[in-house]
């Protein structure tokens, strides 16, 4: 069964460092996503993509994030400059063309500790 | 804008008895309801979810979930679970095409033997 795919699972960096999370989405979605998930906390949306372009971000979003598709198969999450409360877990998610919505499948997630 | 709400932070329960996790939302519009279990260590897999139709919707492990839209409910159920069910349970909606998740603070389901 076909899945998301992410690396590194732990990714630890100094603070103030950049960071890049890759994704490998499943190879006939074309809709991307990121979440975060601070330790003890709720899943929180980041940003959605489709087409290349962001359709929707949300307030954490902020111009220290950027998304990019550089090929036809990974999906990145870079932060530029790391801050201790960027430390959190960072899904991955895409779906597929649907009638009405479709579900969103998840990676398995990335780590994020920043020191 | 949208909220989920689950009541229930933690849900201790012996192994072959029936649980309950409990979700409530709000929105001004209609909305798409999921449910998503993560065991430990791993992502975030669908459990079910409901976009019309049967208010009665069944998942995958023998779970089940009901929407309730004078309640603003989206219970999910299993009448008899296993130690292997021990996870966090996420309630999710979307208002539907492509757009975000909002997620509930999560239910860790702990089954004791």
């Amino acid at each position: 069964e076909p899945e998301v795919t992410q690396t590194p699972s732990h990714q630890v960096t100094q603070m103030g460092q950049e960071v890049i999370l890759r994704c490998v989405p499943i190879s006939n979605h074309l809709y991307f996503y990121w979440y975060r998930q601070i330790l003890g906390q709720k899943v929180e949306f980041l940003v959605s993509f489709y087409n290349n372009e962001i359709s929707e971000k949300s307030e954490i979003f902020d111009d220290q994030f950027s998304v990019e598709r550089p090929d036809g198969s990974n999906f990145t999450l870079k932060i530029r400059s790391t801050k201790l409360e960027d430390s959190a877990m960072y899904f991955c998610a895409s779906s597929a063309p649907g009638l009405v919505t479709d579900t969103q499948y998840f990676g398995p997630g990335t780590r994020l500790t920043v020191l | 804008a949208q909220s989920v709400t689950q009541l229930d932070s933690q849900v201790p329960v012996f192994e072959e008895a029936p649980v309950e996790l409990r979700c409530n939302y709000s929105s001004s519009v209609s909305v798409y309801l999921f449910w998503y279990v993560q065991y430990p260590n791993q992502g975030l897999q669908l459990l079910l979810k409901y976009l019309s139709g049967s208010t009665l919707v069944k998942g995958i492990n023998g779970f089940e979930a009901e929407f309730n839209k004078s309640q603003t409910s989206f219970h999910l159920r299993k009448p008899s679970v296993h130690i292997s069910d021990t996870a966090e349970y996420f309630c999710a909606v979307s208002t539907g095409g492509y757009n975000k998740l909002i997620f509930g603070a999560g239910t860790r389901l702990a089954v004791h033997p």
